[in-house]
C-alpha cells in the first residue's frame, strides 16, 4: 500500500515565475492538505481540499491556489513566485468521516522549492 | 486562537541520556487533539502519537513516553536511554474541533544526540 507521493522532490525557479506541485493521497483517502515549511520553522497550513473544493484555508496570498482532482490527487500552484516562497511544501491526505471530529494526516516526504 | 510553542529550539545530550521535549498549547476549543511528530533528515514528518483532550493518561511506548497535563496545557515528551538515531527535528502539533484538519504546529526543537 502505497504512501502519500509528491513530485517533483526538489525543483529550482526564479522569482515571477509560476510552479506547479503534485500529491498523490494515501490509497482510501480523499482529502489532501498542504503545508509550507520554511527552513528552521515547523509546517504551516495553507489549505486543504476535500470533494475538489477548498474547505479551509491558511494566512496564505491568493498567489496560492490548488485544485483536487476527481481521483483525489491534488496539485499546489504558485505564482508570481519570491524568494520567501523558498521552502519544504509537504502534502498530507486523510479519509473525511461524519464519525470523527478529526482524522489524522499522514505526510508525504515533500517537495523542496528553492527560488532564485 | 490556537497556538503551540516549543520553547526549547534545540537540545544535545550524550547517548543514553534521558531528554525531555517541551510542549506547551493554546485553544479555547474543548475537544481537541495534540500530536508529537518527527522529522529525520529526509524530510517526512513521521507520526508518533495522537491524544485527544478527554484523555489525560500518559503513554509509554517503548523508550518514548508523554505526559499529558491538561491543568498546565503542556504536553511532554521525553526519550529515555536516548540513541544516535534520535537525532531529528521533533514538532508538537494541535488541531481544535473548530478548524478540524488544520494541524497547528510548533516550531520543532533539534534533539542531537552524541556518541
Amino acid at each position: 500500500d502505497a504512501g502519500v507521493t509528491q513530485s517533483p522532490t526538489h525543483l529550482i525557479k526564479t522569482r515571477g515565475q509560476q510552479v506547479t506541485l503534485r500529491c498523490s493521497p494515501k490509497s482510501g483517502h480523499d482529502t489532501v492538505s498542504w503545508y509550507q515549511q520554511a527552513l528552521g520553522q515547523g509546517p504551516q497550513f495553507i489549505f486543504q481540499y476535500y470533494e475538489e473544493e477548498e474547505r479551509q484555508r491558511g494566512n496564505f496570498p491568493d498567489r496560492f491556489s490548488g485544485h483536487q482532482f476527481p481521483n483525489y490527487s491534488s496539485e499546489l500552484n504558485v505564482n508570481a513566485l519570491l524568494l520567501g516562497d523558498s521552502a519544504l511544501y509537504l502534502c498530507a491526505s486523510s479519509v473525511t468521516s461524519t464519525r470523527s471530529s478529526y482524522n489524522e494526516q499522514f505526510f508525504g516526504p515533500g517537495t523542496r522549492l528553492t527560488v532564485l | 486562537a490556537q497556538k503551540v510553542t516549543q520553547a526549547q529550539t534545540e537540545i544535545s545530550v550524550v547517548e543514553k541520556e534521558d531528554v525531555t521535549l517541551d510542549c506547551v498549547y493554546e485553544t479555547r476549543d474543548t475537544t481537541y487533539y495534540l500530536f508529537w511528530y518527527k522529522q529525520p533528515p529526509s524530510g517526512e514528518l513521521v507520526f508518533l502519537i495522537r491524544r485527544n483532550s478527554f484523555d489525560e493518561q500518559n503513554e509509554i511506548s517503548g523508550r518514548y513516553s508523554w505526559n499529558f497535563q491538561k491543568s498546565t496545557s503542556s504536553f511532554n515528551f521525553t526519550i529515555t536511554a536516548s540513541q544516535v538515531v534520535d537525532s531529528a527535528v521533533y514538532f508538537c502539533a494541535l488541531t481544535g474541533s473548530s478548524n478540524t484538519g488544520k494541524l497547528i504546529f510548533g516550531q520543532g526543537t533539534t534533539l542531537q544526540v552524541k556518541p
